[in-house]
């Protein structure tokens, strides 16, 4: 079983709409994550972290982080064109990303 | 602000030759990394590196790679005889601490092998 995973998409989510994004893993000892987005030929930059139960807001952008059910999501309100990219959500402990979701903001 | 940086952007080399690609990661940093890509895949993890040794490594860091820390700003990594499957984007990351939460790891713009 992979540690994390992702749905890969292509997920497409109209401009102003909210696009979610989502990620399992199965080790539970697991404690904190990372979200980054990746422009094509581009390197992960780190959109934000999460390690406690529940929601963490920043900007557009909030992390959700559910330790019993080992998922962790991310929602980005008011979708802009820029936001089109290859979502990643990372493991803190294992070093490890998931495949990614490539989102689609549609004009 | 501080960033990791990468050299060459792109390196093209001939099947079985060596290659080594070089980073600079984030001066107060301690803890270095190199990941890889290859086109159209996800991240993999390759190596972490702290206190001038390896601290971990996944089955793809096998004998044909190596890095080191040469001095104190660069890091490296030696891949000995180059084969075609190495071709990929290889990426250097930096944090702070191991373990932390909110250390997350740091990219470069990563450098670009094509093995031919």
């Amino acid at each position: 079983q992979k540690e994390v995973e992702q749905n890969s998409g292509p997920l497409s989510v109209p401009e102003g709409a909210i696009a979610s994004l989502n990620c399992t893993y199965s080790d539970r000892g697991s404690q904190s994550f990372f979200w980054y987005r990746q422009y094509s030929g581009k390197s992960p930059e780190l959109i934000m972290f999460i390690y406690s139960n529940g929601d963490k807001e920043d900007g557009r952008f909030t992390a959700q982080l559910n330790k019993a059910s080992q998922y962790v999501s991310l929602l980005i309100r008011d979708s802009q064109p820029s936001d089109s990219a290859t979502y990643l959500c990372a493991a803190r402990e294992k070093l490890t990303f998931g495949t990614g979701t490539r989102l689609t903001i549609i004009p | 602000e501080p960033e990791v940086t990468q050299t060459p952007s792109h390196q093209v080399t001939q099947m079985g030759q060596e290659v080594i690609l070089r980073c600079v990661p984030i001066s107060n940093h301690l803890y270095f990394y190199w990941y890889r890509q290859i086109l159209g895949q996800k991240v993999e993890f390759l190596v972490s590196f702290y206190n001038n040794e390896i601290s971990e490594k996944s089955e793809i860091f096998d004998d044909q790679f190596s890095v080191e820390r040469p001095d104190g700003s660069n890091f490296t990594l030696k891949i000995r005889s180059t084969k075609l499957e190495d071709s990929a984007m290889y990426f250097c990351a930096s944090s702070e601490g191991r373990y932390s939460y909110n250390s997350p790891l740091h990219f470069g713009n990563g450098t670009r092998l094509t093995v031919t």
